[in-house]
C-alpha cells in the first residue's frame, strides 16, 4: 500500500465549479501537508502549506486537513481555465520535515 | 532572477554509461533535493542535502549518487544507468526547513532522461 494515495483523474469541470481534490495516507506521524500545482513540461510549484489539522484558505483556494480520517483536501472555488494543471498533495512528518512524500496526482481541466 | 537550473534538458543515453546531471541554484539555500517523476507514481525523492557535505537518501536512492561540495550545486551521478532509470527528474531546493515550518521549495525546469 503507498503512503499517500491520489486519485489520478483527469477530472474535467466547467468553468466556474467548485472543485474538490483529496489525498489519504497511512502514516499517522504526517505533520506537514502540501499541495503543489504542475503545469505541463514545469516543475511543481507551492500552492498551499498547513502545519497539523484545520483549514487554511488563500484566496479562491481552502486546504483541509483531517487527521482523524487521514485525509486532506483542497477546493478551488470559482474555477478558471487557468486552474487546469496536475494537483500534487504531498505531506512530511516531525521528524523529517525535508524528507517529502506526493501523491502520483490529479489531472484537472477546466472547460470554458 | 531566482531560479533552479538543470541541465541537460534532454538526454538520450545507453545502458551503463555514465551520465551527470547538473543542479544550480542562485537563492542561498541551504535545503536541496533530487526527484524522479514517473506515471502513476508521482514524484519520488531520491536524495536530499541539508547542507554543504551533508546529504541523506530519500525513498529511491538506488542507482544514484549525489555530492554538495558547494551550496548553490546538487549534481545527480547515474554512474551505470538502466533503462528503469528513464524518467522525468527534478531538482528543488528551498531554504531548511524547520520542525513547525515548511519552507517554499523551487523546482528546475525538469530533466526527461531515456536510457536505451
Amino acid at each position: 500500500q503507498k503512503e499517500v494515495e491520489q486519485d489520478p483523474g483527469p477530472l474535467s469541470v466547467p468553468e466556474g465549479a467548485i472543485v474538490s481534490l483529496n489525498c489519504t495516507y497511512s502514516n499517522s506521524a504526517f505533520q506537514y501537508f502540501m499541495w503543489y500545482r504542475q503545469y505541463s513540461r514545469k516543475g511543481p510549484e507551492l500552492l498551499m502549506y498547513t502545519y497539523s489539522s484545520g483549514n487554511k484558505e488563500d484566496g479562491r483556494f481552502t486546504a483541509q486537513v483531517d487527521k482523524s480520517s487521514k485525509y486532506i483536501s483542497l477546493f478551488i472555488r470559482d474555477s478558471q481555465p487557468s486552474d487546469s494543471a496536475t494537483y500534487l498533495c504531498a505531506m512530511s512528518d516531525r521528524y523529517s520535515a525535508s524528507k517529502i512524500i506526493f501523491g502520483s496526482g490529479t489531472r484537472l481541466s477546466i472547460r470554458p | 532572477e531566482a531560479q533552479v537550473t538543470q541541465n541537460p534538458r534532454y538526454l538520450i543515453t545507453v545502458t551503463g554509461k555514465k551520465l551527470t546531471v547538473t543542479c544550480s541554484q542562485n537563492m542561498n539555500h541551504e535545503y536541496m533535493s533530487w526527484y524522479r517523476q514517473d506515471p502513476g507514481l508521482g514524484l519520488r525523492q531520491i536524495y536530499y542535502s541539508m547542507n554543504v557535505e551533508v546529504t541523506d537518501k530519500g525513498d529511491v536512492p538506488e542507482g544514484y549518487k549525489v555530492s554538495r561540495k558547494e551550496k548553490r550545486n546538487f549534481p545527480l551521478i547515474l554512474e551505470s544507468p538502466s533503462p528503469n532509470q528513464t524518467s522525468l527528474y527534478f531538482c528543488a531546493s528551498s531554504f531548511l526547513p524547520l520542525p513547525g515550518s515548511q519552507e517554499t521549495q523551487y523546482f528546475g525546469p525538469g530533466t526527461r532522461l531515456l536510457v536505451l
